[in-house]
């Protein structure tokens, strides 16, 4: 199947930083990727559906000021927690879209776990 | 929006026993329902999915029903295994490539 990468895949950072979250399509182009954020024990809450060449697209109650979305390439979509504080602190999941035969198919990369202290 | 609930939160099974895990959906232009396998600390990997024009899909020991009507749709696992263990999610979408809702998980639990 289509394989989906993260880096890095932790970060601990102090409160006030920026930190930086890449998801990659290794053997596939995406157009299209998606990231979502699970805190512990819950469901994966979708954030923002990231486009290629174009502005990502906030779900509610997300501050698009503080979740920077990049995607400048057809295998690469960037996830830029800016002025990080201790609520941020998640696991963060991206996915991106393949096309398995004629059909369209979400993949999920394997997270990266933030930590803001 | 769409809405997920799914049931139950958590499931222990026995070894070799079968386990059912249901969700249903309140979107009736969803048509597209992947489940996903979650262990700790990785991604969700997809496991089945099934799309509104059928209304059973196999893989294994792996299935995957959907009724349409009553918008709900199950995961069943048979012969369960303890590498079975894991959390379970079912999701749901206006298409594949659209976002997914996805219910709240089940912890299943295959107990040697």
């Amino acid at each position: 199947g289509a394989v989906v990468s993260q880096h890095p895949s932790w970060v601990i950072c102090k409160s006030g930083t920026s930190v930086k979250i890449e998801c990659r399509s290794l053997d596939f182009q995406a157009t299209t990727m998606f990231w979502y954020r699970q805190f512990p024990k819950q469901s994966l809450m979708l954030m923002a559906t990231s486009n290629e060449g174009s502005k990502a697209t906030y779900e509610q109650g997300v501050e698009k000021d503080k979740f920077l979305i990049n995607h400048a390439s057809l295998t690469l979509s960037t996830l830029t927690v800016t002025s990080a504080h201790p609520e941020d602190s998640s696991f963060y999941i991206c996915s991106a879209k393949a096309l398995q035969g004629n059909q369209e198919t979400q993949y999920f990369g394997p997270g990266t776990r933030l930590l803001v202290l | 929006g769409e809405n997920v609930e799914q049931h139950p939160s958590t499931l222990s099974v026995q070894e070799g026993d079968s386990a059912v895990i249901k969700c249903t959906y309140s979107d009736s232009a969803s048509n597209y329902f992947p489940w996903y396998k979650q262990e700790l600390g990785k991604g969700p990997q997809l496991i089945i999915d099934i799309r509104s024009n059928v209304g059973e899909k196999k893989d294994q020991r792996i299935a995957v029903t959907l009724n349409k009507t009553a918008k709900h749709f199950s995961l069943h696992i048979t012969e369960t295994q303890p590498e079975d263990s894991a959390v379970y999610f079912c999701a749901a979408s206006k298409g594949s490539a659209r976002q997914l809702t996805f219910g709240s998980g089940t912890q299943l639990t295959v107990l040697p």
